[in-house]
């Protein structure tokens, strides 16, 4: 299986910050990464998928980046509705698996 | 717009078998995988499946010989049965839409499933 590492497990920061997110496979998975953000009790929602690819509706300020093993995630100015938990999910090959998550937090 | 929705149990005995229905609307069942996803309690998620329309399915290794998916085109829904479950497979259950170049790009609301006696 290939594991999925994301890093910070937790994060603390302001509205208006730039707020970066990684995340690292165990072998290459191409560009076969998305994003998605968790809210308490909610569904996680897509938003960046095939590593930079922002899904539909998705605000510009999120932006992904990264190919082979090393990903990133960018929030470039924080906003209010963004705090919440944010995995990465390979689909490279079966099975397909997640990191471990990144809570973003106000500070 | 094409919207998802579980139903099923939310509390099942240890040993027996979890079943859960996934109600696709406002949208054709008959495109792209429809997979079953969990959140155990302070866990990550984790990938149970998925489903094509046609029937094939591809499971996830460490559920594998517990778990039978199976998709009814004429109900627009897809199902989940998971045999001899133990407390271990407590969590909110989401069924999602899945596609080869987007992955999980539309999700239901998830429903919690309790095992315990």
């Amino acid at each position: 299986d290939i594991q999925m590492t994301q890093s910070p497990s937790t994060l603390s920061a302001s509205v208006g910050d730039r707020v970066t997110i990684t995340c690292r496979a165990s072998q290459s998975i191409s560009s076969w990464l998305a994003w998605y953000q968790q809210k308490p009790g909610k569904a996680p929602n897509l938003l960046i998928y095939k590593a930079s690819s922002l899904e539909s509706g998705v605000p510009s300020r999120f932006s992904g980046s990264g190919s082979g093993t090393e990903f990133t995630l960018t929030i470039s100015s924080l906003q209010p509705d963004d705090f919440a938990t944010y995995y990465c999910q390979q689909y490279n090959s079966s099975p397909l698996t997640f990191g471990g998550g990144t809570k973003v937090e106000i500070k | 717009q094409v919207q998802l929705q579980e139903s099923g149990p939310g509390l099942v005995k240890p040993s027996e078998t979890l079943s859960l229905t996934c109600t696709v609307s406002g949208g054709s069942i008959s495109t792209d995988y429809w997979s079953w996803i969990r959140h155990p309690p302070g866990k990550g998620l984790e990938w149970i499946g998925y489903i094509y329309y046609g029937g094939s399915a591809n499971y996830n290794p460490s559920l594998k010989s517990r778990l039978t998916m199976s998709v009814d085109t004429s109900r627009k829904q897809f199902s989940l049965k998971l045999t001899s479950v133990t407390a271990a497979d407590t969590a909110v259950y989401f069924c999602a839409k899945y596609s080869s170049s987007s992955s999980f790009n539309l999700w239901g609301q998830g429903t919690l499933v309790t095992v315990s006696s």
